[in-house]
């Protein structure tokens, strides 16, 4: 069963638009929520994340939003660049886990 | 700074062979985790470690074993491939529990015959 959910697969935009990523999570003990970006033949990288005591995280062209109530968080890439085009994965955590639960994955594709 | 370093980048199996993917950290971090990543299915956590002698089960683990000797490598095992244990895998490792960063390796791409 899934804790962490990426229901869109892929999204396309065009440069200079806002790219918005969502993710859905089920476990109300999650306290901490992160987004990694993937390039082909890397590793994840670290993008962005936020305490489930914010509701808000900004940094630079990268927001994520949480809200707690819907169990939602998103992620704002404005303006979005060729380069973001990356598969982005969401994750959670929660104070009792050692380990990060990752979503599927969202594949981005940001056309000039 | 290497980071996280992973070996071998690529293998091909037999069905029933075995084979071990080394991870090694030069972070000096205490957790270091395997993950699989297949396609639409994300990244599902394999096995943990919290420390040096220490290793967990995570979502996905039969068919693995892993050992944590050293406090820098992380290893996972097969001990005998099956096709559905073709996928890339990626170790990582933190300084912390969960809240914080994940750094991964580049990934090994396994293939099962």
């Amino acid at each position: 069963d899934q804790q962490v959910k990426q229901n869109s697969p892929s999204l396309s935009v065009q440069e200079g638009r806002i790219s918005i990523l969502n993710c859905d999570y089920t476990n109300s003990m999650f306290d901490y929520f992160l987004w990694y970006k993937k390039y082909p033949a890397e590793g994840p990288t670290f993008l962005i994340s936020i305490s489930s005591i914010k509701d808000k995280n900004e940094d630079g062209r990268f927001t994520v939003f949480l809200n707690k109530s819907a169990k939602h968080l998103s992620l704002h890439i404005v303006p979005s660049q060729p380069g973001d085009s990356a598969v982005y994965f969401c994750a959670a955590s929660n104070q009792a886990g050692t380990a990060l639960i990752f979503g599927k994955g969202t594949t981005l594709s940001v056309s000039s | 700074n290497a980071g996280v370093t992973q070996t071998p980048k690529f293998r091909v199996l037999k069905t029933g062979q075995s084979m071990t993917l080394l991870c090694a950290q030069d972070m000096n971090h205490e957790y270091m985790y395997w993950y699989r990543q297949d396609p639409g299915m994300g990244l599902r956590l394999i096995h943990y470690s919290v420390g040096e002698g220490t290793t967990a089960k995570g979502e996905v683990p039969d068919g693995y074993n892993v050992s944590r000797l050293k406090k820098q490598n992380f290893l996972l095992g097969l001990e005998s491939a099956a096709p559905s244990q073709t996928s890339v895998y990626f170790c990582a490792s933190s300084y912390s529990r969960s809240t914080g960063e994940l750094f991964f390796g580049e990934g090994s791409r396994l293939t099962v015959l």
